[in-house]
C-alpha cells in the first residue's frame, strides 16, 4: 500500500500569515490526491481533490499543488476558523490511504 | 444539500455485533459508490469498506475482512455496515462517506466527497 507522510505534525501560524503543509507518498500517486480539513469535534471536509482542484464552496485561500510523491497544501491569510487537523489522502491505488495529519494552530 | 446521517453506534463487548446505518439525502444515492471510514480516538483516518452503485462490488481493509459486511438499500437511500466479531481495536467513530470519481484512459479514481457526522462505536468489556 502507499504510505502517506505529512509534515510538520503541528504548525503554529499567526492570523493573516501563510501556512504550508507537506505530504509525501511512498510511491507515485500521480495527481490522485485529496486534502481534508477536520475542525475540532467535527467530521472531515473535502478541500482539494486531483491535487489542486478546490471542492465546492472552498475559499480561494486554500490551494493545492504537486504530483507524483510530493504535495503541498497552502493556506493564504490564515483565519481563526482554519484551526483544524489537515489530512492528505491518496486514491491512486487501493487501499486508499491517509497521512497522519498536520494540526494547524493559531499563534 | 447533501446530507449523510449515521446511526447505530454504541457500547458492545468484544466478540459482539453492531449494525450501523447511514441515511442519505440531497443526491441520487443509487448513482454513487459509498464508503465507511473510521477514526480511533485521538487518531487519524482509516478507510474501512466501500460498495458500488448496485451493491455487486464490495471492498474491505484487511483488518475487517470476514468480520464486517457493507451493503446498501437504494430504495431507502441507506448504507449499512454490519460489524461482527468486534475487537477492542475496532473502537472508533465511523463515518459514512459519499464517493465521487473521475477517470483517465486506464482507471477510475475515487475520493471522499461528502462525510456524515459519524457514530461512535466502543468495544469494551
Amino acid at each position: 500500500e502507499i504510505v502517506m507522510t505529512q509534515s510538520p505534525a503541528t504548525l503554529s501560524v499567526s492570523p493573516g500569515e501563510r501556512a504550508i503543509l507537506s505530504c509525501r507518498a511512498s510511491q507515485s500517486a500521480n495527481s490522485n490526491l485529496a486534502w481534508y480539513q477536520q475542525n475540532p469535534g467535527q467530521a472531515p471536509r473535502l478541500l482539494i481533490y486531483g491535487a489542486s482542484t478546490r471542492a465546492t464552496g472552498i475559499p480561494a485561500r486554500f490551494s493545492g499543488s504537486g504530483s507524483g510523491t510530493e504535495f503541498t497544501l497552502t493556506i493564504d491569510s490564515l483565519q481563526s476558523e482554519d484551526l483544524a487537523v489537515y489530512y492528505c489522502q491518496q486514491y491512486h491505488k487501493w487501499p486508499r490511504t491517509f497521512g497522519q495529519g498536520t494540526k494547524v494552530e493559531i499563534k | 444539500e447533501v446530507q449523510l446521517v449515521e446511526s447505530g453506534g454504541g457500547l458492545v463487548q468484544p466478540g459482539g455485533s453492531l449494525r450501523l446505518s447511514c441515511a442519505s439525502s440531497g443526491f441520487s444515492f443509487s448513482n454513487y459508490w459509498m464508503s465507511w471510514v473510521r477514526q480511533a480516538p485521538g487518531k487519524g483516518l482509516e478507510w474501512v469498506a466501500n460498495i458500488n452503485q448496485g451493491g455487486t462490488e464490495k471492498y474491505y481493509v484487511d483488518s475487517v475482512k470476514g468480520r464486517f459486511t457493507i451493503s446498501r438499500d437504494n430504495a431507502k437511500n441507506s448504507l449499512i455496515l454490519q460489524m461482527d466479531s468486534l475487537r477492542v481495536e475496532d473502537t472508533a467513530v465511523y463515518y459514512c462517506a459519499k464517493d465521487n470519481h473521475y477517470s483517465d484512459s486506464s482507471a477510475y479514481y475515487y475520493y471522499f466527497e461528502y462525510w456524515g457526522q459519524g457514530t461512535l462505536v466502543t468495544v469494551s468489556s
